[in-house]
């Protein structure tokens, strides 16, 4: 499978921006970066996806490096309803996998 | 609204039970799947349904049954469980399921098993 790597958890103020970074050094050409967040009691939610170039949606951004080793979600201003686990995958023959993803605490 | 519907939300079953977990998909999707989210724990694939046919079965006890009668309501048939199978089961849709790598999945919002 497809590993990615991703802080364990991360703290941000309310109405900053939050970077949220993930390593997929073994990605292959056909890989697409794909994030999903969890908010407590519920099932995850699709955020983003892309292959080579940066994407933004009402959500978020995603910017992908170059070399496609790395990439980084964006929450441009963080609310305290962005508290949740995000996991970034690397969706490869549409297997999603998920890893143990980044805890996200937002402080009022 | 998520447009994939899970119940029972909670349920409590002894070892010697049976019982079934029910998922159903108003989004016109053609695959489903069962997750397994243990604590602390990643979520863990456990069944994919592509049209009704299962394309994906990751090596799970045969206590756990799926059954796919239709492309929109997905079970999970449970019988003899142990107490480390109590986890969130986690229901999913995509549109295709037939290996396009920037598929979404849409989750519902889980049965919290406790098996005692």
């Amino acid at each position: 499978d497809a590993k990615t790597t991703q802080p364990n958890s991360m703290e941000s103020n309310e109405e900053e921006p939050v970077h949220l970074p993930c390593n997929h050094s073994t990605i292959s050409g056909t890989d697409y970066i794909h994030w999903y967040r969890q908010l407590p009691s519920q099932g995850p939610e699709y955020v983003i996806h892309g292959l080579t170039s940066n994407v933004n949606n009402r959500m978020a951004s995603l910017a992908i490096a170059e070399d496609r080793k790395s990439s980084t979600l964006i929450l441009h201003r963080a609310t305290l309803r962005d508290a949740a686990v995000y996991y970034c995958i690397l969706n490869r023959d549409d297997k999603i996998i998920f890893g143990k993803g980044t805890r996200l605490h937002i402080l009022p | 609204e998520t447009g994939v519907t899970q119940t029972p939300r909670h349920l409590v079953m002894g070892m010697t039970n049976k019982k079934s977990l029910k998922c159903e998909q108003h989004l016109g999707h053609n695959a489903m799947y069962w997750y397994k989210q243990s604590a602390k724990k990643p979520l863990e694939l456990m069944f994919v349904y592509s049209l009704e046919e299962r394309v994906e079965n990751n090596s799970v006890p045969s206590r756990f049954s799926p059954e796919c009668p239709n492309s929109s309501h997905l079970f999970l048939h449970l019988h003899t469980l142990q107490p480390e199978d109590s986890a969130l089961y986690l229901c999913a849709s995509s549109q295709d399921g037939g290996g396009t790598p920037n598929e979404k999945l849409f989750f519902g919002s889980g049965t919290q098993l406790s098996v005692l």
